[in-house]
């Protein structure tokens, strides 16, 4: 039940946008997304709930399509301090809060 | 105001030898989560509780690990005894009535 992530990696120039995707094969209630970076423990960027609602913070935004069961991540004029790898975790029900994360998708901004 | 706290950061140990690993959640949450985190299988969670009480384990990969909660502010993850393929970084996390997240800084475990 693990989501799957798409791409696994993407490099892109500073400036350049991305797109993250996170398919689920169960229908879903909410989707967590999270960055880490090398070395560090993942931080909390954003959760979308069932209802197909989309979020924004600064340039990074991201939708939820509840039908389609998955969530799509969109970085926009990326800076090199969006590098590190995005997750996403993703919840079945409105109890528990257990969350199952895909594997990560590995971003690398260059200048 | 403190984050999460996990110790040690960093243990080496041969296998057959217990680990434990411990973690001190952020004051006032009421949810902790114990996650493993490989190349292989990414982060994975193992257990999680609820008002110190363990509410979902089907993430705990044999009875060699265990986890407790004894009070609100300390948990411990332990695995007895430890074999080379347990090696990853081990994650606490707590949050606050389950929504956001907040991650401890990891243990990285090694097992020789």
């Amino acid at each position: 039940q693990q989501p799957v992530q798409s791409p696994q990696a993407v490099i892109l120039r500073e400036g350049e946008d991305a797109v993250i995707n996170c398919s689920s094969s169960k229908a879903l209630y909410s989707v967590h997304w999270y960055r880490q970076k090398h070395g560090e423990a993942p931080v909390f960027l954003m959760i979308l709930l069932k209802g197909g609602e989309q979020k924004g913070h600064d340039k990074i935004s991201a939708s939820f399509n509840e039908k389609k069961q998955q969530s799509s991540l969109y970085l926009t004029a990326s800076q090199l301090s969006y590098s590190g790898t995005y997750f996403c975790g993703t919840e079945f029900s409105n109890s528990g809060y257990a969350l199952n994360f895909g594997k990560g998708t590995s971003l690398l901004v260059t200048p | 105001d403190a984050g999460v706290i996990q110790s040690p950061r960093h243990e080496v140990t041969e296998m057959g030898q217990e680990v434990t690993l411990r973690c001190k959640p952020i004051s006032g949450h009421d949810y902790l989560f114990w996650y493993r985190q490989t190349m292989m299988r990414g982060l994975e969670l193992l257990i999680y509780f609820n008002n110190n009480v363990p509410i979902d384990d089907s993430g705990m990969p044999e009875d060699r690990f265990s986890a407790k909660m004894p009070n609100a502010s300390f948990s411990t993850l332990k695995i007895q005894p430890s074999e080379p393929r347990d090696s990853a970084v081990y994650f606490c996390a707590s949050s606050n009535r389950g929504i956001t997240q907040y991650f401890g800084p990891g243990t990285r475990l090694t097992v020789l």
